[in-house]
């Protein structure tokens, strides 16, 4: 089974600041089928990116994903105030077919 | 675009099943692979099962193997998720969402579902 760990469980900013989110896997994950997902308290998650580094349809250019496989980096680079909730990665693969990470909560200094 | 609509709340005794609609819009059911995935009062996400469309079966998650049984209703464009013999630890919500390039979305709005005596 493939586990994600995101580090680090909440992350204190202030907006204008640069976030980065980190996810890590314990087997190599395929690029093609990493997602990053953020939820806001009382709402449904909404994804960000796929594909490891795509943004989805709407998603703002400040958002951005990188990485391959085993390590996985969300960046924020310019925090806006409707930026701060929880972001979980998922990916696509090995059995169990998806996994998702713990949760990065992202909260403001 | 697609849009999925999901039933509303609902209270459960211990060992009760529960059956969570989720209705679709924009797109026919058989466009799609709708997956169901839960989130404990707190908690992270915990995907449940779906459907594969390279296998062209519904995959259930072993933890719920033998619990959950999720089909459709081509006819009225609704796809459900039942899970039976509830617990405690089942109380949770739960989100119906579709399948795209290996990643979820979009997905419904969500169904608290309480198991409680």
């Amino acid at each position: 089974e493939i586990v994600l760990t995101q580090s680090p469980g909440t992350l204190s900013l202030s907006p204008g600041e640069r976030a980065t989110l980190s996810c890590r896997a314990s087997q190599s994950v395929s690029s093609s089928y990493l997602a990053w997902y953020q939820q806001k308290p009382g709402q449904a998650p909404r994804l960000l990116i796929y594909g490891a580094s795509f943004r989805a349809t709407g998603i703002p250019d400040r958002f951005s994903g990188s990485g391959s496989g085993t390590d996985f980096t969300l960046t924020i680079s310019r925090l806006e105030p409707e930026d701060f909730a929880v972001y979980y990665c998922q990916q696509y693969g090995s059995s169990p077919m998806y996994t998702f990470g713990q949760g990065t909560k992202l909260e403001i200094k | 675009q697609v849009q999925l609509v999901q039933s509303g709340a609902e209270v459960k005794k211990p060992g009760a099943s529960v059956k969570v609609s989720c209705k679709v819009s924009g797109y026919t059911l058989t466009e799609l692979s709708m997956h169901w995935v839960r989130q404990a009062p707190g908690k992270g996400l915990e995907w449940m099962g779906g459907f594969d469309p390279e296998d062209g079966e519904t995959l259930y998650a072993q933890k719920f193997q033998g619990r959950v049984t999720m089909t459709e209703d081509t006819s009225t464009h609704t796809a459900y998720m039942e899970l039976s013999s509830l617990r405690s630890e089942d109380t949770a919500v739960y989100y119906c969402a579709t399948r795209w390039r290996g990643a979820f979305d979009p997905w419904g709005q969500g169904t608290l579902v309480t198991v409680s005596s």
